[in-house]
């Protein structure tokens, strides 16, 4: 399996309250994604990096905001957390060279609960 | 742009029973699929990936999907069900420079009976 740690796996917080998850790979690869997973949406991107301080927005960025400072790890924060933001976030990473011919590996999720 | 749509939110069959998982995608660029399995309270397993070799991809626990451009299909099967087939599966599309972002469909959770 691959190397990939989220934590916290479960978190409950109230409305308003800044949250930060965190994802930690032990693969060396480059590209590392979030995702949100809601019933009947699929995974969806939130925001991905391509590189060590390379990120950018995914589909569903609003309200989250990331970092990457070295290459294992990649942050995934909510400034000011909605009931709205209630999910299972998923962080993934890929060796893919830009192409997308490789696949994704992820984590085991954090289903983050807001009050 | 991409995106993926499987047929059917939940499929049912019986145990020995043919799966038959449905996708479709759209693609302006070759596209590369994937499908993943996802068991209850966890993260995301691979099943099996198309990368424009074989158009028969065999994977693991005896699944397959055939690539089909002319229907942009990418339907999953296996012959036979077993109980421990009972999850949800999510077919997935990502191709050209797109960073290897994944575009995932609705997922179809399938349900074993004995």
């Amino acid at each position: 399996d691959a190397g990939i740690t989220q934590s916290p796996r479960h978190k409950v917080t109230e409305t308003g309250t800044p949250v930060t998850l965190r994802c930690h790979q032990t693969e060396n690869h480059r590209y590392m994604y979030w995702y949100r997973q809601d019933p009947g949406h699929g995974l969806r991107l939130i925001h991905y990096s391509y590189g060590v301080k390379d990120t950018d927005k995914g589909e569903v960025s609003d309200g989250y905001s990331v970092s990457r400072s070295k290459t294992e790890d990649f942050l995934l924060t909510l400034e000011s957390a909605t009931s709205s933001q209630t999910s299972v976030y998923f962080c993934a990473i890929s060796s893919a060279e830009g192409t997308g011919n490789q696949p994704q590996h992820f984590g085991d999720g954090t289903r983050l609960s807001i009050l | 742009a991409q995106s993926v749509t499987q047929l059917g939110s939940h499929v049912s069959v019986s145990e020995g029973a043919l799966v038959l998982l449905r996708c479709n995608y759209s693609s302006s660029v070759p596209p590369y699929l994937f499908w993943y399995v996802q068991y209850p309270n966890q993260g995301l397993q691979l099943l099996l990936k198309y990368t424009s070799a074989a158009t028969l991809v065999k994977g693991i626990n005896g699944f397959e999907a055939e690539f089909k451009k002319s229907e942009t299909s990418f339907h999953l099967t296996k012959p036979s069900a077993h109980m421990s087939d009972a999850a949800e599966y999510f077919c997935a599309v990502s191709g050209g420079t797109s960073y290897g972002k994944l575009t995932f469909g609705q997922g179809t959770i399938l349900t074993v009976h004995p």
